[in-house]
């Protein structure tokens, strides 16, 4: 399996903030990664897939980047209705798998 | 728009088989742009991902489930399935089914997702 690692685990930021996740993945998967993120009891939404492609309607705050191993996706002006856990998830291989997430609150 | 639900009972004893389906409005299983997945998470957990199912039913499934799950499709319904067998405390989670979005060579990207249904494995 392809190991994806996200970090920080955790995050407490203020509203207005630039916010940076990271994800590396255990071997190069090109492009294929996605970001999905994930409200208080809501299903998972995906924001970014491809590596850098914005999903449509997902507020242009939300930008990613990155290739081979190292990804990033990072939130711009961090907004209250920010607050939630946001995910990796490579569709490189055909066994999927996801990072362990990160965990964004607002200060 | 594609929409997805799950369904299925919320409570499954110890060592029994696990069924959920969920039914797909919107758009087709059998729609060769997509593959059909199921995905986990245990409370307060990360997401792990079960399987998938393409249009044409094969199928993949994560090599951490031991070959209990089983994921099967139903045209005229419009609906895929899970089947878990042999459950135990550690299969209780929300699970979701998905649509991941293929690209030609390559996988893809899941959109949209279903709410989630809860499932509680106890005697």
């Amino acid at each position: 399996d392809i190991l994806l690692t996200q970090s920080p685990s955790s995050l407490s930021a203020s509203v207005g903030d630039t916010v940076t996740i990271t994800c590396r993945a255990s071997q190069s998967i090109s492009s294929d990664l996605n970001w999905y993120q994930q409200k208080p009891g809501k299903a998972p939404k995906l924001l970014i897939f491809g590596a850098s492609t914005l999903q449509s309607g997902v507020p242009s705050r939300f930008s990613g980047s990155g290739s081979g191993a190292g990804f990033t996706l990072t939130v711009s002006s961090l907004q209250p209705e920010d607050v939630g856990t946001y995910y990796c998830q490579q569709s490189y291989n055909v066994l999927v798998t996801f990072g362990q997430g990160t965990k964004v609150e607002i200060k | 728009q594609v929409q997805l639900q799950e369904s299925g009972p919320g409570l499954v004893k110890p060592s029994q088989t696990l069924f959920l389906t969920c039914t797909v409005s919107g758009g087709s299983i059998d729609n060769g742009d997509s593959t059909w997945s199921w995905i986990r998470q245990p409370a307060g957990k990360g997401l792990q991902w079960i399987g998938r199912m393409f249009s044409n039913r094969k199928t993949n499934y994560s090599p951490s489930l031991k070959g209990r799950a089983t994921i099967s499709g139903d045209t005229s319904r419009n609906q895929f399935s899970l089947e878990l067998r042999s459950v135990t405390a550690a299969d209780t989670a929300l699970y979701y089914c998905a649509a991941e979005h293929v690209v030609p060579d390559a996988f893809g990207w899941f959109d949209p997702w279903g709410q989630g249904t809860l499932v509680t494995v106890s005697s």
